[in-house]
């Protein structure tokens, strides 16, 4: 099974600055059609999971350009350009080369 | 608008049963890989299995945890999702959640418990 480890799992951020998660899988996500299957789901507090960034880099409809993902393998960030308040949540990363597993969870708070 | 809404989940006994359905609009059901992924009551998510569409062979997956107690099915002339839940134990308890295409259903609360 691949187990996706993310850094840190909780996070305090001053409005306006930037916020990185970083996420590692124990093996590469790289499929050989050339994609990588690494997304970035945010929870916020007492909904279900959202869906911001697919394949690595690709943000999702609607997804505000503050967002970002970036990495290849088996390393993978992503960044928050200038949090918001209606950013904090729990943010998920996530493989589906083999099938689902998510990571332990990174809790976005504002200072 | 993609819609997903489950339904069907509620208070069982443990060895118990459960269906859970998901109804989907908005986009082409019957061409889409669906999944079902849970929530415990202050954890993080844990897939749970997925069914591919039928032109994809039709299979399903599951998780180790669920493997032989857990069946998930769909009807695409109802463009609806079901999980059929067997022989629930404590530990089934949380949100499940049905996915496809990127979104999210709003979830459907599970509690096992004598």
């Amino acid at each position: 099974d691949i187990v996706m480890t993310q850094t840190p799992l909780s996070l305090s951020v001053t409005p306006g600055q930037p916020a990185s998660i970083s996420c590692k899988s124990s093996q590469s996500l790289l499929h050989s059609d050339g994609k990588t299957y690494l997304y970035w789901y945010l929870q916020k507090p007492g909904q279900s999971p959202q869906l911001l960034i697919y394949e690595v880099s690709n943000r999702f409809s609607g997804v505000p350009d503050r967002f970002s993902g970036s990495g290849s393998g088996t390393d993978f960030t992503l960044k928050i350009s200038r949090v918001e308040a209606e950013d904090v949540g729990v943010y998920y990363c996530m493989q589906s080369i083999q099938l689902w597993t998510f990571g332990q969870g990174t809790k976005v708070e504002i200072k | 608008e993609v819609q997903l809404v489950e339904s069907g989940g509620g208070l069982v006994k443990p060895g118990g049963s459960l269906r859970l359905s998901c109804a989907a609009s908005g986009f082409t059901f019957s061409n889409t890989w669906m999944s079902w992924v849970r929530q415990a009551p202050g954890k993080g998510l844990e897939w749970v299995g997925r069914i591919v569409k039928k032109t994809d062979g039709g299979t399903t997956d599951y998780a180790a945890p669920v493997k032989g107690r857990f069946t998930i099915s769909r009807d695409d002339s109802k463009n609806t999702l079901y999980l059929e839940m067997n022989s629930l134990k404590i530990e089934d308890t949380a949100v499940y959640y049905c996915s496809g295409r990127g979104f999210w259903g709003q979830g459907t609360l599970v509690t096992v418990s004598s």
